[in-house]
């Protein structure tokens, strides 16, 4: 199986902030990944997928990069509503894996 | 717009079967990849498994001996069935759209649409 490790596990930011969450692969992936938000007592919801491309409806300040096996969920000035869990998932091959989460509060 | 709803008996016993449906609005299940994944409470994500139009199913080695997904074409819906359950497979069990392909040619490998969640526990 592929690991991923998501970095930080937790972060404290405050609205106008730009935060950045970084997912490392165990092995080369391509831009296989995809970028997940999480708010408490609902379904996950895709943000970016194939590392960099913005799914239609979410706002302009979520974006994301890669570099090798190191991937970048950067949020570039925080809103109220961005405080939630984020979750990489890597759908380069079965069985897909998913970051730990990185839980973001305010 | 797609919607997905699971349905199935929030209380399940030690070694009985958890049974789970997802039935599909709004789109045909027909040229998508169905998923099904997990995550129990407090912690994080773990893909179950899919399953796509004409029956071929990929599972998670790890629940691989345990789980069997179906679909029926008919009701637009997929199901899991997860044997022999214990403490550990309390969860809230989500169903996804997953792998887009028609023609037979594969993409969009992400989960665009999610059912709300069904928890359930395992519990005598």
């Amino acid at each position: 199986d592929i690991q991923m490790t998501q970095s930080p596990s937790s972060l404290s930011a405050s609205v106008g902030d730009r935060v950045t969450i970084t997912c490392r692969t165990s092995q080369s992936i391509g831009n296989n990944l995809n970028w997940y938000q999480q708010k408490p007592g609902n379904a996950p919801k895709l943000l970016i997928y194939v590392a960099s491309s913005l799914r239609s409806g979410v706002p302009s300040r979520f974006s994301g990069s890669r570099s090798g096996t190191d991937f970048t969920l950067t949020i570039s000035s925080l809103q109220p509503e961005d405080f939630a869990t984020y979750y990489c998932q890597q759908a380069y091959n079965t069985p897909y894996t998913f970051g730990q989460g990185t839980n973001l509060e305010i | 717009q797609v919607q997905l709803q699971e349905s199935g008996p929030g209380l399940v016993k030690p070694s009985e079967t958890l049974s789970l449906t997802c039935t599909v609005s709004g789109g045909s299940i027909s040229t998508y990849y169905w998923s099904w994944i997990r995550q129990p409470p407090g912690k994080g994500l773990e893909w179950i498994g899919y399953i796509n139009y004409s029956g071929t199913t990929n599972y998670n080695p790890s629940l691989k001996s345990r789980v069997t997904i179906s679909v029926d074409m008919s009701k637009n819906h997929f199901s899991l069935k997860l044997r022999s359950v214990t403490a550990a497979d309390t969860a809230v069990y989500y169903c996804a759209r997953d792998v887009y392909c028609p023609n037979s040619i594969c993409r969009d490998y992400y989960f665009d649409y999610w059912g709300q969640g069904a928890l359930v526990t395992v519990s005598s």
